[in-house]
C-alpha cells in the first residue's frame, strides 16, 4: 500500500509569490497533520486535521497560510506570500487516529524561497 | 528551555561501535517516539513507547517515566545508520507531538 503522498518534493520560488503543497495521507487515515521542519530542527506542527474539521491550527500563522482539507481525505497546505524565512521542508504526516497512534509521515516538500 | 532535549546534537562513530542517543523530557507524557530521518529523504517511525523497553533488529529503545528519560541505541552500527534520530512525545491530554531537534548520527565505515 502506497505510504503518505506529497508533492511537489521541491520548490524554488521568489518572494512574495503563492506557493501550495498537496498531500494524500495513507487510505482510511482519518487525522493529518502538517508540519514545518527548519534546517537542523524538529518538526513543528502547523494544522491538524480531524477528517474535515482542522482541530488545531494555533501554530499556523493565519495572515498568509492556509489549508484546507476538503472532503476528509487529500489536503493542500498555501502560502500566499511566500517570505524568505518560509524556507523549509513542509511534512504531512497521517494517522488512523488522533490517540497513541503511529503517525506516517510523507516524503515532505523542501521549499526555497530566494 | 525546550521541553524536549536530545544529546547528543550530532554523533560520528565507527562501523560496529555501539550507539546511544539520549532524549530528555520535562512534560507528563502519554507516549515517546522515535524517529529516523535520512538526508533529502521523509521521516520513518522507528518506535513508540509508554513504558519499558522496546526492541527491533539492532535497534533497542527504552524509557524511565520517572526520571522523564529516554535512550534509542544501535547495536553494532552500519553506516546505513546515519541519519538524523529526532525524538517526540506527546503530552497528558494533547493531541500532537512535540519535538526534539534531533541527533545527527554519522557512521564512518
Amino acid at each position: 500500500e502506497a505510504g503518505v503522498v506529497q508533492s511537489p518534493r521541491y520548490k524554488i520560488i521568489e518572494k512574495k509569490q503563492p506557493v501550495a503543497f498537496w498531500c494524500n495521507p495513507i487510505s482510511g487515515h482519518n487525522t493529518l497533520y502538517w508540519y514545518r521542519q527548519n534546517l537542523g530542527q524538529g518538526p513543528e506542527l502547523l494544522i491538524r486535521y480531524e477528517n474535515e474539521e482542522a482541530v488545531d491550527d494555533s501554530q499556523l500563522p493565519k495572515d498568509r497560510f492556509s489549508a484546507e482539507r476538503l472532503k476528509g481525505v487529500d489536503s493542500t497546505l498555501k502560502i500566499q506570500p511566500a517570505e524568505l524565512g518560509d524556507s523549509a521542508v513542509y511534512l504531512c504526516a497521517s494517522s488512523l487516529a488522533p490517540g497513541q497512534e503511529t503517525q506516517y509521515f510523507g516524503p515532505g516538500t523542501r521549499l526555497l524561497v530566494l | 528551555k525546550n521541553e524536549v532535549e536530545q544529546s547528543p546534537q550530532n554523533l560520528t562513530a565507527q562501523e560496529g561501535e555501539f550507539i546511544t542517543i539520549n532524549c530528555s523530557y520535562s512534560v507528563g507524557i502519554s507516549a515517546l517516539h522515535w524517529l529516523q530521518q535520512h538526508p533529502g529523504g521523509g521521516i520513518v517511525s522507528l518506535f513508540m513507547l509508554s513504558s519499558g523497553k522496546k526492541k527491533h533488529g539492532r535497534l533497542i529503545a527504552t524509557i524511565n517515566i520517572q526520571e522523564k528519560h529516554s535512550s534509542l541505541h544501535i547495536t553494532a552500527s552500519h553506516p546505513r545508520d546515519s541519519a538524523v534520530y529526532i525524538c517526540a512525545v506527546r503530552s497528558g491530554g494533547a493531541q500532537k507531538l512535540v519535538f526534539g531537534q534531533g541527533t545527527r548520527l554519522t557512521i564512518n565505515p
